[in-house]
């Protein structure tokens, strides 16, 4: 079955410093989508992406889809204490209903 | 406030007893899902479902059982818990293929 990759699995920096989690499947996809879920509470949608080499940006933060359609990365810039969470990314394979997702990336931000 | 509520929030099992999660949405989304997360291990697929009157396994089906009797509810039910099915159980629902809304979690301890 498909599988989807990311790493790290953990990444403490201190504040002001950048963060990026990176994100591979098995198999190709038709759209990556990436949550993010504070310590305790529950994993909410930040964005999805569907083009190949599409380039999204939040504010601090940038998605990027690979070429291939087969991997995807998360970028903040000047990390804030607020960024703290575990960054998901989940894949859907075409013809496919639902999303795999990775195991996550896990950020601490000290001040 | 619009959104997937989940019911109860907690709960202490002891091994044997069964019991039902309750999720509601109020959204209209066809698509719902139910999720296990464990220490290391992301989120994990249980059941899913496409449409009222619909449901299919997922990636970690056995142990439970789930119906759809109405499209805004999706229940999750554990015949005879045992002590593997400890864990943070989230709902989720989707509109087709975007973004997921996830509930605030069912906290699950079997003993």
């Amino acid at each position: 079955g498909q599988q989807v990759m990311q790493i790290p699995q953990y990444q403490h920096v201190q504040e002001g410093e950048d963060f990026t989690t990176y994100c591979n499947s098995s198999t190709t996809l038709s759209n990556i989508q990436w949550y993010k879920q504070r310590p305790g509470g529950h994993p909410v949608f930040l964005i999805q992406l569907v083009k190949s080499g599409e380039v999204k940006k939040q504010k601090r933060l940038t998605f990027q889809f690979g070429e291939a359609k087969k991997n995807s990365s998360l970028h903040i810039t000047a990390t804030q204490t607020t960024d703290v969470g575990t960054y998901f990314c989940a894949g859907r394979q075409s013809g496919y209903s639902t999303l795999t997702f990775g195991k996550g990336t896990m950020l601490l931000v000290s001040p | 406030n619009a959104g997937v509520t989940q019911t109860p929030k907690f709960r202490v099992l002891k091994t044997g007893q069964s019991m039902t999660l309750l999720c509601a949405q109020d959204m209209n989304h066809e698509y719902m899902y139910w999720y296990r997360q464990d220490p290391g291990m992301g989120l994990r697929l249980i059941h899913y479902s496409v449409g009222e009157g619909t449901t299919a396994k997922g990636e970690v089906p056995d142990g439970y059982n789930v119906s759809r009797l109405k499209k805004q509810n999706f229940l999750l039910g554990l015949e005879s818990a045992a002590p593997s099915q400890t864990s943070v159980y989230f709902c989720a629902s989707s509109y087709g293929g975007d973004g997921y809304t996830f509930g605030s979690g069912t906290r699950l301890t079997v003993v």
